[in-house]
């Protein structure tokens, strides 16, 4: 059965506290992995889209990376305004199979 | 560029009745996708529609409902509304459909039922 699991659910940091969020996977056929960041209220922001084990994305604060079962979302210094849901999706065909996310508090 | 636009923001709905909701997808999008989320069971797939055709549907009941129209605006409905449909329902679209791509989501219609 095609799965993707998040963990932990919930994390709370200290300002500055580096940290990793990890998304694993059973979905066959694996087209992509991506990361988006959802805020209370509003619809996922996209962050990275990782296509093949190996491969390493940056942006800002946040580093992802991709092995063939898993997704790690590196958090380093993280800063109060990074406080969001942060959802992993995987693609197979026209479809997202989400995780169900991990809530970060990051408290200053 | 105006982003994927979803209407009402917010709904509330009284248990039995149905309830239609509106996407308009980026300019140019031809795919529109819904996903309902819950804090329980996180984003799960509604349906995918590609130039006005369903291409792709998962496992809700058909008590849910979706068309596309030619301008690639989409509608999605809820007939018999339960309690259990209480929900963030989520509209994506992308140029081609292809999940690999990724898609652009819109802020969401958050539907409650009572």
């Amino acid at each position: 059965e095609d799965q993707v699991t998040q963990s932990p659910e919930a994390l709370r940091l200290q300002e500055g506290e580096s940290s990793s969020l990890n998304c694993s996977y059973t979905v066959s056929g694996l087209r992509g992995l991506f990361w988006y960041r959802q805020d209370p209220g509003k619809g996922p922001e996209f962050l990275f889209t990782l296509y093949s084990a190996g491969e390493e994305k940056e942006k800002e604060r946040l580093k992802a990376t991709l092995t063939k079962k898993e997704s790690f979302l590196h958090i380093t210094a993280p800063k109060p305004e990074d406080s969001a849901t942060y959802l992993c999706a995987v693609a197979r065909g026209n479809q997202f199979y989400f995780g169900t996310g991990t809530s970060l508090t990051v408290i200053p | 560029k105006a982003g994927v636009t979803q209407t009402p923001r917010y709904l509330i709905k009284t248990r039995g009745q149905q309830v239609t909701l509106s996407c308009s997808p980026i300019s140019g999008h031809r795919s529109v996708s819904w996903y309902q989320q819950t804090p329980g069971q996180g984003l799960q797939f509604l349906f995918e529609y590609f130039s006005e055709t369903q291409r792709n549907k998962g496992n809700f009941p058909g008590r849910f409902s979706g068309r596309q129209f030619s301008n690639s605006r989409s509608e999605m409905n809820v007939s018999t509304l339960e309690l259990g449909d209480s929900a963030l329902y989520l509209c994506a679209s992308s140029l081609t459909g292809q999940a690999f791509y990724g898609y652009t989501f819109g802020s969401g219609t958050r539907l409650t039922v009572v």
